[in-house]
This record gives C-alpha cells, structure tokens and sequence, in this order.
C-alpha cells in the first residue's frame, strides 16, 4: 500500500535562511510524487510534481525536490526563505488503481513558519 | 478562467440537519474527488468520480452522499448519519485522458463546515 510521512508537523525558520520540508514515500509502482502549498482557509496549490525523467524538479515559488528513489524520499527545499512562504505544505503521491484512475494519498502536512 | 468552484464558503448546520456542498468545474476533467480535511491529519478521501453517474467511495465515505449527473459537477451531501461532520471540506479535480497521466489535482476554494 502506498504511504507518505512528512516529518515534522511544524518547522520554524528565519526569513533568508534555507527551506528543508522533508517526505519519505512508500509505493509498490514507480510514483507520481507531489508538493502542494495552502494557505489559510483555501485550497491546495501545486508547488512542484516529478512524472519521470530528471530527479531534480523545479516548482513555483524557488521551490525545488529531490526524487531519490534508494530513500524514497521527495524532500522539498528552498535557498531562502520568505515570509509569503509561510503556509502548509502537504507531499503527496498518486497510484493507478483498477477502474483505470488513479488515487492520490497526503502526507499529514508541514506547517512552514517564517520569522523576520 | 478555468477552474473549481465550491460553495458555500462557510456553512452552520444544526444536528441532525442533512447539508449539501456544491462543486462545479469548467475544466473539462473526468474525474473528481472530495477530500476532509481535518487539523494535523492531511486530506482524507470521501469519494471519487471517474465518470458520469458512476462514483466510488474514497476511505471515509460513512455518512456522506455524492452524485454525478454532470461532467461539471459533483455534490456532495453531509447527513445526519456522520458522526463528526465540523470540518474543511475540499474538491478536487484531473483530467484522465488527452494529456500524460500524472494525477496532478485542482482543487476548490475549500468549503468549511460547522455543526452547532
């Protein structure tokens, strides 16, 4: 069955300093992996999303994630930190399911404070 | 512009009260979801649509109700039967053919649910 842990339900950092939100996934099949962002009382924003091909995406925002496949891991990370940054971030991952769709399972979420 | 549309934003219902959330969409996707969204517990799927008049219970179905008459629209009724129904409720959507398979979803504004 597929899963996705983000640890960390609450990460802290300071304006301009580095962005580390980690996702660890598991799947059976090759995944579809996701970041979203949501701000208060809206709804889910696509960040970034790795399909195939180079393990390196680039996403909105600065936003960048690591596929790394022998970790299983999808961390996102930014250089520097902004205070518009500041939001929830949920990982994601998406599996084929029989009827022909596909289902996609959240993380609990990591809420992103910023300080000045 | 294209998109998802939930309404209303914010919703009280008494106890025992039966309640209907809209989701209309004009992006011309097969599919759409409904996902709960609860503090610190990430997105839970309530049901799933991949065609018209035809939908699946998601991992939370208990005491909700959803129909699909129309490719644009998927409602989802809250019943009395649902035993903690105060929460953010989200719809989502994706296309299921004509373009790379991926499972990125687009969601709504998010409709909040409180039971008095």
């Amino acid at each position: 069955a597929q899963s996705v842990t983000q640890l960390g339900s609450h990460v802290s950092v300071s304006e301009g300093a580095l962005v580390l939100l980690r996702c660890n996934y598991s799947s059976s099949v090759p995944p579809y992996l996701f970041w979203y962002v949501q701000y208060p009382n809206q709804g889910l924003q696509l960040l970034l999303k790795y399909t195939t091909g180079a393990t390196l995406v680039k996403g909105i925002n600065g936003f960048e994630a690591e596929f790394k496949k022998s970790e299983t891991s999808f961390h996102l990370t930014k250089p520097s930190a902004h205070m518009s940054d500041a939001a929830e971030y949920f990982c994601a991952v998406s599996h084929s399911i029989i009827t022909g769709g596909f289902k996609t399972i959240f993380g609990a979420g990591t809420r992103l404070f910023v300080k000045a | 512009d294209g998109g998802i549309t939930q309404s209303p934003k914010y919703l009280f219902r008494k106890e025992g009260q039966n309640v209907t959330l809209s989701c209309e969409q004009n992006l011309n996707h097969d599919a759409m979801y409904w996902y709960r969204q609860d503090p610190g517990q990430g997105l839970r799927l309530i049901y799933y649509s991949q065609i018209v008049n035809d939908f699946q219970k998601g991992d939370i179905a208990e005491g909700y109700s959803v129909s699909r008459e129309k490719k644009e629209s998927f409602p989802l009724t809250v019943t009395s039967a649902q035993k903690n129904p105060t929460a953010f409720y989200l719809c989502a959507s994706t296309a299921l053919a004509g373009q790379p398979f991926t499972g990125e979803l687009f969601f709504g504004e998010g409709s909040r649910l409180t039971v008095l």
